[in-house]
């Protein structure tokens, strides 16, 4: 089944950590992004990329950083230099003109 | 910022009454689309609507776009119980691939 998959689910992280966050598809999608949602929120946009080695910020990329070193995965990693990173993180991946985009389930990060 | 602001943040009806929900946006855009969130899930693609399309229907759901007022609303008619969920806009700016989503509308429908 073609589908895009995030892990883990859930993620726990003390202060000061970093934590990667693993997102694949295998949909052959060109492009891949990352948001982040707190409660009752919309969808805000960390990272997007349109092509392998190619990634651009966006509107809240400051203590993230992400690498697109094969089409089929786009890992996040929150760095200790974020400083609110408790949220909801979504991956999402598209053709490359961005006319249907499919989420995986989501990992849910809490800093302990 | 945000490109997407949906109007209301919330909305409560009885099923099989009609749910509407708008979106507004500031910039050129190619396409608008609409999303469909279950609760701790992920999004799930609803319809997309072209910048020279002006009305899109898909089952129950009818969306509209007026790029002369930067805005858009779903319909959903005869509203079911299972349409309980969040529903958000997202546009892809006329200057690149980049998807910006609004913050949503919740929507529960009482049986």
């Amino acid at each position: 089944d073609g589908g895009i998959t995030q892990s883990p689910k859930y993620l726990f992280r003390k202060e000061g950590q970093n934590v990667t966050l693993s997102c694949e598809q295998n949909l052959n999608h060109d492009a891949m992004y990352w948001y982040r949602q707190d409660p009752g929120q919309g969808l805000r946009l960390i990272y997007y990329s349109q092509i392998v080695n190619d990634f651009q910020k966006g509107d809240i990329a400051e203590g993230y950083s992400v690498s697109r070193e094969k089409k089929e995965s786009f890992p996040l990693t929150v760095t200790s230099a974020q400083k609110n990173p408790t949220a909801f993180y979504l991956c999402a991946s598209s053709t490359d003109r961005a006319l249907e985009a499919f989420f995986g389930q989501g990992t849910r990060l809490t800093v302990v | 910022s945000q490109q997407g602001e949906e109007d209301p943040q919330a909305l409560s009806i009885q099923e099989g009454e009609n749910a509407t929900m708008n979106c507004s946006y500031k910039t050129s855009i190619n396409n608008l689309q609409w999303y469909r969130q279950n609760s701790g899930r992920g999004l799930v693609h609803l319809i997309l609507i072209r910048s020279n399309e002006r009305e899109k229907h898909s089952g129950r759901l009818r969306v509209t776009l007026d790029t002369s007022k930067k805005s858009s609303s779903l319909l959903i008619t005869a509203s079911r119980a299972a349409d309980t969920a969040s529903y958000f806009c997202a546009t892809e700016a006329a200057a690149g691939n980049k998807l910006t989503f609004g913050g949503g509308t919740r929507v529960l429908v009482k049986p």
